[in-house]
């Protein structure tokens, strides 16, 4: 049962323009939300993450928004840069349990 | 600053044979600690979690296991390798008791069995 989706498993994007990333949840207690950055080869770096009480998180160029009604959260990142070319997964958690559980990541292209 | 180091980067082994993978974590006290697996093409599993010395949990029935003989010390075992257990391993920290905290990962182990 794959409880975290992320159905698109790339993305392009041109450089300077948004980039959105999509993700969905079937599980409704899961209570925390998480983005991770991952380059090949390297293990997963934290990007940002949401508490199921809010519905927007913003930390510079990322904003990760959260629609608990629709099970669906994502991640906009403005502009893209080259640099955040990489494959990002989110990630789903519940009551602290700290045990998450991972899409399958999507791999962006930011193209100049 | 807490960081995490993992090793090897890179193991093949033959079919059959043992593994130990070790992880340790420093800047940080009484962390959980994790083993995930990350096979081609898929997302990552959660293996193994431990909470304090010599507390482990298993989350996926398998051919490997786990332990914490010291605080910041996690180590991933086989007796005999699978074929199956070729794949990306990694491990991760949190703060232990506080709510809502991120993981954070290592570098990984590639593994590739023969």
């Amino acid at each position: 049962d794959q409880q975290v989706k992320q159905n698109s498993p790339s993305l392009s994007v041109q450089e300077g323009r948004i980039s959105i990333l999509n993700c969905d949840y079937t599980n409704s207690m899961f209570d925390y939300f998480l983005w991770y950055k991952k380059y090949p080869a390297e293990g997963p770096t934290f990007l940002i993450s949401i508490s199921s009480i809010k519905d927007k998180n913003e930390d510079g160029r990322f904003t990760v928004f959260l629609n608990k009604s629709a099970k669906h959260l994502s991640l906009h990142i403005v502009p893209s840069q080259p640099g955040d070319s990489a494959v990002y997964f989110c990630a789903a958690t519940r009551g602290g349990a700290q045990k998450l559980v991972f899409g399958q990541g999507t791999r962006l292209t930011i193209n100049p | 600053s807490q960081t995490i180091h993992q090793w090897p980067a890179t193991l093949v082994q033959p079919v059959g044979s043992p593994l130990s993978l070790e992880c340790t974590v420093e800047g940080t006290s009484n962390p959980n600690l994790y083993w995930y697996r990350q096979a081609a093409g898929r997302g990552l599993q959660l293996l193994f979690y431990s909470v304090g010395i010599g507390q482990i949990s298993s989350e996926v029935p398998q051919n490997l296991s786990a332990s914490r003989p010291q605080d910041r010390q996690f180590i991933l075992s086989s007796k005999k390798l699978l074929l199956s257990d070729s794949g990306f391993y990694l491990c991760a920290w949190s703060v232990l008791g506080q709510y809502n905290q991120p993981q954070h990962f290592g570098d990984g182990t590639r593994l590739s069995i023969l």
